[in-house]
């Protein structure tokens, strides 16, 4: 089993190009997270998905879009990418309210 | 407002001394609290975990300990080892919530672990 995997792992934008993220996971898990770690920060929650069709607002949604067209896929767009959406990326899922399991993460730069 | 707060932002220890890791929360609806690991460029990996319903839960050399009066709680890792290097979040939610409330984790900025040989 592959775990979590994201896709790119490292990607520079330029302020207004678009880009989507792609998470994706084979343990069958039901729940898939976005979240952002900026220096000094915890992570924080973008978008969080219960189930395959659903998607739902976290902490800091603004900016973002989400899709889970596929239970196995959790995809994160930037429309119009801004130098403060400069961060690192984790994807997560999780079985019910489990163990989250966390993605190795992708690094974006938006210059 | 951090309402899951982790005060020092580094501790180094020495190989095969304790390694005692805060955490602090403000919001009493958390009930369930984790501890994540993470090495660089690498994404968290779950370590420990405690229910409000325990004051303590061990996990071979880490264990967590919880005191919600005082809304804090604390990871040991004894006897701390070169590999435990690595930056400790504390997270927390609550057991039960409505709207999927109960889904979301709130984390800590982190600490970085330095463990010396």
């Amino acid at each position: 089993n592959a775990g979590v995997t994201q896709t790119p792992k490292f990607r520079v934008l330029k302020t207004g190009q678009s880009m989507t993220l792609l998470c994706a996971q084979d343990m069958n898990h039901e729940y898939m997270y976005w979240y952002r770690q900026d220096p000094g920060m915890g992570l924080r929650l973008i978008h969080y998905s219960v189930g395959e069709g659903t998607t739902a607002k976290g902490e800091v949604p603004d900016g973002y879009n989400v899709s889970r067209l596929k239970k196995q896929n959790f995809l994160l767009g930037l429309e119009s990418a801004a130098p403060s959406q400069t961060s690192v990326y984790f994807c997560a899922s999780s079985y019910s309210l489990g163990t989250q399991y966390f993605g190795p993460g992708t690094r974006l730069l938006v210059l | 407002d951090q309402q899951v707060k982790q005060n020092s932002p580094s501790l180094s220890v020495q190989e095969g001394r304790i390694s005692i890791l805060n955490c602090d929360y403000t919001n009493s609806m958390f009930d369930y609290f984790l501890w994540y690991k993470k090495y660089p460029a690498e994404g968290p990996t779950f370590l420990i975990s405690i229910s409000s319903i325990k004051d303590k839960n061990e996990d071979g050399r880490f264990t967590v300990f919880l005191n919600k009066s005082a809304k804090h709680l604390s990871l040991h890792i004894v006897p701390s080892q070169p590999g435990d290097s690595a930056v400790y979040f504390c997270a927390a939610r609550p057991e039960r919530g409505s709207g999927g409330s109960n889904y979301k984790l709130t984390f800590g900025k982190g600490t970085l672990l330095t463990v010396n040989p």
